[in-house]
Order: C-alpha cells, then structure tokens, then sequence
C-alpha cells in the first residue's frame, strides 16, 4: 500500500542552524501539507501547497518557513535559523484532491525535531 | 479561532466499548473526523462524518455528532489490544481555496489492557 515517508525520523541541530525536513508524498497525489505538534499539545496545521505554490498557510508559517518540490517526488520544509520553540513533531500529509470537499489526507510517520 | 478538546487519556478492559469524546468551538464546521496514530507511525484517517448527519456506523465504530452541543464522540464496541493508540478528533470547514483543513485536538491516549 503506498505511503507518506519522511526523513530523518529524528534531528537534532543548534539554535541558530538551518533544517532541512524531506517528505515523500505518494506517488498520484497533488496537494501536501505541513502540520507540526510540539510535544503535549495540538497538531496545527502550517502550510498546504499545490501546483508547485502555497494554497494556504497559518500564522505560525512566517518567513522562517519555506517550502518546496525541488523534483517530481520530494516535497521539503525548511526552517532558515532554527528557535527552540520550533523542537517539534513535524507530519507531512498528501492527498489526492479536493473533489467532493471531503480531503483523506495521508500522513507520514513524522521528524522529530530538537533544537538544542 | 476553531478550538478542539478532548481528554488525553482513556483505559478499558479488553471485550468493552470505548467512548472518546471530543469538543469543537466552530458552527460552521462542514466534516469532523477520527485519526487513529499507532505508535511510531503517522496519523490515519479513521472515519468522518458530515456535519447534517448524526451518527455513523462503520463495523466496530460508531461515531455520534450533536451538532446543537458541538459534541463529537467515537464508540469503539469489542476493544482490542489492537486499538490501543492515540485518537485525534478535528473539524474543517471548507477555506476560501477550496480546500478543507483540518483542525486537530490533542489526542486521547487509548489503552486496552487485558
């Protein structure tokens, strides 16, 4: 069955450093999704992208954030200068569309990330 | 903003039901869903229901919605020691692209011990 992949299962970087989170969509799948959970509360929704730009971000996504499909299969979050705050769960999701307003998204198994 | 509650932590004996009750803030909520993660692996949608019915049913789950009190819960009949995960209850609404984003709650904790 396909699945959402994501690597590293785990990063630790410093305060300060740049991260680079990579997700593998499935394959036919054209909308993806960043949420993050930080360790006891929500899962909260950062960004959704289609069609190679953002459809919808949160206040949380500021320009700390970025994302991108640098080629045809991988989908990245990158955090320029990391805060200890960011030390979080982050799932990648895709889905397949939005036909009938009803969105299974698919998710990945998640990075854990900690800022030192 | 959208808020979702639900308490963090559930445990029931193997062979009994399992009720986990969520909380949302947002009338205008179209879907409500149930995510189920299993330890180590990402969130899997579970089922939903749309916000002009009342109840589903789906094998062992049942889900019930009053939309009047915002309520939202899941019954698990014969729990196993398989269900034993963490359950996101969410809402969406549909947002101005078109797309339908869900917000999530903190995850009950199931444990089914023997």
């Amino acid at each position: 069955e396909p699945e959402v992949t994501q690597t590293p299962s785990h990063q630790v970087t410093q305060m300060g450093q740049e991260v680079i989170l990579r997700c593998v969509p499935i394959s036919n799948h054209l909308y993806f999704y960043w949420y993050r959970q930080i360790l006891g509360q929500k899962v909260e929704f950062l960004v959704s992208f289609y069609n190679n730009e953002i459809s919808e971000k949160s206040e949380i996504f500021d320009d700390q954030f970025s994302v991108e499909r640098p080629d045809g299969s991988n989908f990245t979050l990158k955090i320029r200068s990391t805060k200890l705050e960011d030390s979080a769960m982050y799932f990648c999701a895709s889905s397949e569309d939005l036909a009938g307003g009803y969105n299974e998204q698919f998710f990945g198994p998640g990075t854990r990330l900690t800022v030192l | 903003g959208e808020d979702v509650e639900q308490s963090l932590f559930l445990s029931v004996r193997e062979g009994d039901s399992s009720v986990i009750n969520c909380t949302y803030t947002d009338s205008s909520s179209t879907y409500l869903y149930w995510y189920k993660q299993e330890p180590g692996a990402g969130l899997q949608l579970l089922t939903y229901i749309f916000s002009n019915m009342d109840m589903k049913q789906d094998q062992r789950l049942t889900v019930l919605l009053n939309k009047k009190d915002k309520h939202l819960s899941l019954r698990i009949a014969d729990t196993q020691t398989g269900d034993s995960a963490i359950y996101f209850c969410a809402e969406s609404m549909e947002l101005s692209g078109g797309s339908y984003i869900p917000t999530f709650g903190r995850g009950t904790s199931l444990i089914v011990h023997p």
